[in-house]
């Protein structure tokens, strides 16, 4: 199952409200998760079956989705959310991610 | 604490072997299912290997499927990765992932990562 991520990068200001969006090949249903990288560190999961926030994640991120598309939203970006992030299906092995986006401070 | 801590990567010649070893504190690996994930300089993710020992079932990537061996040691509460006739693109961050209770493949909690160079 092929996942593609748009738009690879982006920039945007703090505040602003920010729409990363990942596109299955095949339909999986809701098993989707979304992962925040930063440079240097292990990827952190932030969301998963869509919309499910995991434990400790602020309310600010959100997803949406099922079928082939998904979308991660963050409400108002903060300082700390300049990262990349991908998005990788749950539905079968191999595990497949996303190419990523980059979020980059404007 | 819950953690996992990788080990054993290093600067390796196109052709050699190594052994990544994942070391799982804070609770039993056994009881979960584990992946190996690796990351080029620069790259994106990419899933090379699954490991779950209550069902004896293994996974790998085609990319490294006959040259790579997923396996765990209960004693040792520990994960590996033995990488055979290694090549220049298997050059990256190499990571221990867990797989949360109850899920096939959501991965909750990932390891520092381990950097494996493969170079002349």
């Amino acid at each position: 199952i092929q996942l593609t991520q748009s738009p690879s990068s982006l920039s945007a200001y703090v505040g602003d409200r920010v729409t990363i969006t990942c596109r299955a090949s095949q339909g999986i249903s809701s098993f989707l998760a979304w992962y925040q990288q930063k440079p240097g560190k292990a990827p952190k999961l932030l969301i998963y079956a869509g919309s499910t926030l995991q434990s400790g994640v602020p309310s600010r991120f959100s997803g949406s989705g099922s079928g082939t598309d998904f979308t991660l939203t963050i409400s108002s970006l903060q300082p700390e959310d300049f990262a990349t992030y991908y998005c990788q299906q749950l539905n079968s092995y191999p595990l497949t991610f996303g190419g990523g986006t980059k979020v980059e401070i404007k | 604490e819950v953690q996992l801590v990788e080990s054993g990567g290093d600067l390796v010649q196109p052709g050699g072997s190594l052994r990544l070893s994942c070391a799982a504190s804070g609770f039993t690996l056994t009881n979960y299912s584990v992946n190996w994930v690796r990351q080029a300089p620069g790259k994106g993710l990419e899933w090379i290997s699954y490991i779950d020992d209550s069902t004896y079932t293994i996974y790998y990537a085609d990319s490294v499927k006959g040259r790579f061996s997923i396996s765990t040691d209960n004693a040792k509460n520990s994960l590996y990765l033995r990488m055979n006739s290694l090549r220049a693109e298997d050059t990256a961050v190499y990571y221990c992932a867990r797989v949360k209770v109850g899920w096939y493949a959501l991965i909750d909690l990932w390891g520092q990562g381990t950097l494996v160079t493969v170079s002349s």
